[in-house]
């Protein structure tokens, strides 16, 4: 596509219940990349993917959170009974290859956990 | 204390002043300098990057990185109220992690 496409846009959820945020990359871009905004926190590293494979994960907050990628495309988020903490913008980007600089940004989901 | 500081603001100017953002940082190790600029509700867009010192221009923005100071600056010329959104800069070490690190984002506010 022209752009990076996260979906939903708006997520309101209720404390406890899962939540599954999706990230479409730009066609060819190799590496995808999570990050959390949170209001005055700046953005947060979640985890960057190489194709299918996840080489980096270390921003993941706990065992709560989970992300897939499969056809070297589409990327799943998921967050198993979220909290209040969770509440936050997630953002996923795409770049070709894994140069660390170029991202393109998606407009985020915004995450509300009630 | 963070790898990188970056004065939240709010920055307001009126249009046509000279604008200067800013961000230190501690990691000598950071090779890439990058400088995003991110509206309200929407994703960050790169706007520049250098690579080690210098000045780099385009158009209106200039990106100067002084690697001695551990600081680096983004010039806006001629502001516009349509440059009024947030600006974060990055950075990030040549090889080994490919992931910058984000300051938090300065809000620039230019009035008419």
């Amino acid at each position: 596509g022209a752009g990076v496409s996260q979906s939903p846009s708006n997520k309101v959820t209720e404390k406890g219940k899962d939540v599954e945020l999706r990230c479409d990359p730009i066609s060819g871009h190799t590496a995808l990349y999570w990050y959390r905004q949170s209001l005055g926190q700046g953005l947060e590293f979640l985890i960057y993917f190489q194709g299918n494979s996840a080489p980096d994960k270390s921003g993941l907050p706990s065992d709560r959170f989970s992300a897939e990628r499969t056809g070297g495309s589409v990327s799943t988020l998921t967050i198993q009974r979220t909290q209040q903490e969770d509440s936050a913008v997630y953002l996923c980007a795409s770049s070709l290859g894994g140069s660390g600089y170029g991202y393109t940004f998606g407009s985020g989901t915004r995450l509300t956990v009630v | 204390q963070k790898e990188v500081e970056q004065d939240p603001g709010p920055l307001s100017v009126p249009e046509g002043a000279i604008v200067s953002l800013n961000c230190t940082y501690s990691n000598s190790a950071f090779q890439y300098f990058m400088w995003y600029r991110q509206y309200s509700r929407k994703g960050p867009e790169l706007l520049m990057y250098t690579y080690s010192s210098g000045n780099k221009e385009d158009g209106r923005f200039t990106a100067q990185v002084d690697k001695s100071s551990k600081y680096i600056s983004l010039f806006i010329r001629d502001s516009q109220p349509s440059d009024s959104a947030t600006y974060l800069c990055a950075m990030k070490k040549a090889g080994g992690s490919y992931i910058p690190t984000f300051g938090r984002g300065t809000s620039l506010i230019v009035h008419p």
